[in-house]
Parts: structure tokens; C-alpha cells; sequence
């Protein structure tokens, strides 16, 4: 299978401050990822579509100023939570698409846990 | 726009007991069905999906589904779950065409009792 990594995987800072968390693709390259939030005992949420070399699509009440994505490379797409709020802790997990033979499959990273304070 | 719904949200069995899984979808076209596994601290994996063919569909360690296209249905099974199978359970759905944009399940925690 495909690996997908994440980093940090844990980081707590500062209300106002900026956190930047990669997602990486190990083994692959993937032309599109994507940004989940996952609330405690709730459903992974999608926030938006990041595809390399191009802007991000986001969700329907994503702020996309808040959530900065980054797809420079096919191995790498960063999602930055500008002037985070208590509000925005949250688990971030983050998936790469890798295209098939014969069918479309996503893998997915271990999630980033932000705690602001 | 689609939506998944998971009717049990946490579901706890003796270990050999059957289980079954439910999952409902709305969407009138053509879908790709999956369902996703996540162990205690551990990321989500795949357990299994359905594209087209056989509507009975295995994934690993011995778990299946059926997708019954009449019920917007696609429950997961397994026949004996054992104490290992303690995990939250995702079923999720991308509708055909376009980005591959996954709607998810709101999750069932299965705990399994030794």
C-alpha cells in the first residue's frame, strides 16, 4: 500500500498564532489531496481539495484565508491555520489520492492534533 | 448533495458474535462505496470498497459487505468479531465523476468484550 505521513503529529500553541502541518506522500505521487477536520465523536469533515500546482477548493463554509493550502509538490501539501483560536483545535488528517489500475483510492495520513490555548 | 448516515454509534459485543454494520446513502446516481477502519491511535485504513460487479464484496480479515442498491444500503459484516475488531468504523461515499470528494459516515465504535 501507499503511506501517507503527517507533521506534526501533535501541536499545541498560542491563540493568534500560525501552525503549518505537511502531509506528505511517501511512496506515491499524488496529484490531489485533501484536508479533513475531525471533531471529537463526530465525522471527518472535509475542508477542502488541494491540488498540486494550483489553487485549493474549499468547502462550503471553510474560510479559506484561515486555512491556507499549499500544494507545491506531488509529494507534499501543507495546510496553514492562520491566527488560530481556541475554536480550531481539532484533529487534521489529511489523504493523497493515488489513481488505480481500476479504481480510485485515497490513503491517509495519521492526523495532526492542534490544541491552541 | 450526498449524505451517509450511520445508525449505530457504538456498539459493543461478546467476542464470536456476528456483526452487521449499518450504512445508508442518499444520492440518486452512481456511487463508489467504502468503508474505513480506524484502531485505537491508529489513521484510517481501508477495509474495503465496492466500484461495480458483485454487489457482495470481501475485505480484509474477514469482513463483507453488500451493497443493495434499492436500500441506498451498503451494511458491513462479519460473521465473529473478535476482541482485535475494537475499532470506529467509517462508511463513506464518492459519487461518480469529478474530484474524488469522500462524504463520510458519522463513525460507529464497535467495542468487543473477551
Amino acid at each position: 500500500g501507499a503511506v501517507v505521513s503527517q507533521h506534526p503529529s501533535w501541536v499545541i500553541c498560542k491563540s493568534g498564532t500560525s501552525v503549518k502541518i505537511e502531509c506528505r506522500s511517501l511512496d506515491f505521487q499524488a496529484t490531489t489531496m485533501f484536508w479533513y477536520r475531525q471533531f471529537p465523536k463526530q465525522s471527518l469533515m472535509l475542508m477542502a481539495t488541494s491540488n498540486e500546482g494550483s489553487k485549493a477548493t474549499y468547502e462550503q463554509g471553510v474560510e479559506k484565508d484561515k486555512f491556507l493550502i499549499n500544494h507545491a509538490s506531488l509529494t507534499l501539501s501543507t495546510l496553514t491555520v492562520t491566527s488560530a483560536h481556541p475554536e480550531d483545535s481539532s484533529f487534521y488528517i489529511c489523504s493523497a489520492y493515488k489513481r488505480g489500475m481500476s479504481s480510485y483510492e485515497q490513503y491517509f495520513g495519521p492526523g495532526t492534533r492542534l490544541t491552541v490555548t | 448533495a450526498q449524505s451517509v448516515s450511520q445508525h449505530n454509534h457504538h456498539v459493543i459485543l461478546s467476542e464470536a458474535a456476528s456483526l452487521e454494520l449499518g450504512c445508508n446513502y442518499s444520492y440518486g446516481g452512481t456511487v463508489n462505496l467504502f468503508w474505513y477502519v480506524q484502531y485505537p491511535g491508529q489513521h484510517l485504513q481501508l477495509l474495503l470498497k465496492y466500484f461495480s460487479g458483485d454487489p457482495l464484496v470481501k475485505g480484509i480479515k474477514g469482513f463483507e459487505a453488500e451493497f443493495i442498491k434499492s436500500k441506498f444500503s451498503f451494511n458491513l459484516r462479519k460473521p465473529s468479531v473478535q476482541w482485535s475488531d475494537t475499532a470506529e468504523y467509517f462508511c463513506a461515499v464518492i459519487t461518480s465523476g469529478g474530484y474524488q470528494k469522500v462524504t463520510f459516515g458519522t463513525g460507529t465504535k464497535l467495542q468487543v468484550i473477551p
